[in-house]
């Protein structure tokens, strides 16, 4: 099974600014099957990123999505106020499909 | 708009059971593979399990195997959770979710929370 860890747990950051998340993998995923979730307190996730760097519909282009392998990022360049939330990433390389901790992002 | 509405959560006592549903519209939901996914409390998401459009094909983790059951009923849109042999650890929200090629999810429910407890 692979392990995804995200860091850092919280990030506290002002609106504006840009956000960095990491999501590090115990093993090469594969063709860079990996997707970035938004979940706000009392909802359901929604999908922002797959394949590693294509957004999904909808999605405003300040999110963007890079990494191969082990090691991947979610960047939000300009922080809006509803963008604080908890941001998950989720491996499809392989089975079980798995996902990160979460990484809280903060005022 | 594609809309996904969980039901069929509650309270219930360890090995108990319980069924869940997931009524869908605004996509075909006969062409799509559809998936369950939880969160405990304060917790991150678990895969739960998969089913393929025609409903022949199932997944599950090691966690919910020989207890958990997926299946769907394509003329009426809606999929389906039976959770037998329950646990204080199945305690969660559990979404349904439409399952993207090759893998990711593109669209989630409400979520139906699930509490396992005496």
């Amino acid at each position: 099974e692979i392990v995804l860890t995200q860091s850092p747990g919280t990030l506290s950051l002002s609106p504006g600014e840009r956000a960095t998340l990491s999501c590090r993998a115990s093993q090469s995923v594969s063709s860079g099957y990996l997707a970035w979730y938004q979940q706000k307190f009392g909802q359901a996730p929604r999908l922002l990123i797959y394949g590693a760097s294509s957004r999904a519909t909808g999605i405003p282009d300040r999110f963007s999505g890079s990494g191969s392998e082990t090691d991947f990022t979610l960047t939000i360049s300009r922080l809006e106020p509803e963008d604080f939330a908890v941001y998950y990433c989720q491996q499809y390389g392989s089975s079980p499909r798995t996902f990160g901790q979460g990484t809280k992002v903060e005022i | 708009e594609v809309q996904l509405l969980e039901s069929g959560g509650g309270l219930v006592q360890p090995g108990g059971s319980l069924r869940l549903s997931c009524a869908v519209s605004g996509f075909t939901f006969s062409s799509s593979p559809m998936s369950w996914v939880r969160q405990a409390p304060g917790r991150g998401l678990e895969w739960v399990s998969t089913i393929n459009s025609g409903g022949a094909g199932t997944f599950y983790p090691d966690s919910v195997k020989g207890r958990f059951s997926i299946s769907r009923d394509n003329s009426r849109n809606t999929l389906y959770l039976q959770m037998n042999s329950l646990r204080a650890e199945d305690t969660a929200v559990y979404y349904c979710a439409k399952w993207a090629s090759p893998g990711y999810y593109d669209y989630w429910g409400q979520g139906t929370l699930v509490a396992v407890s005496s």
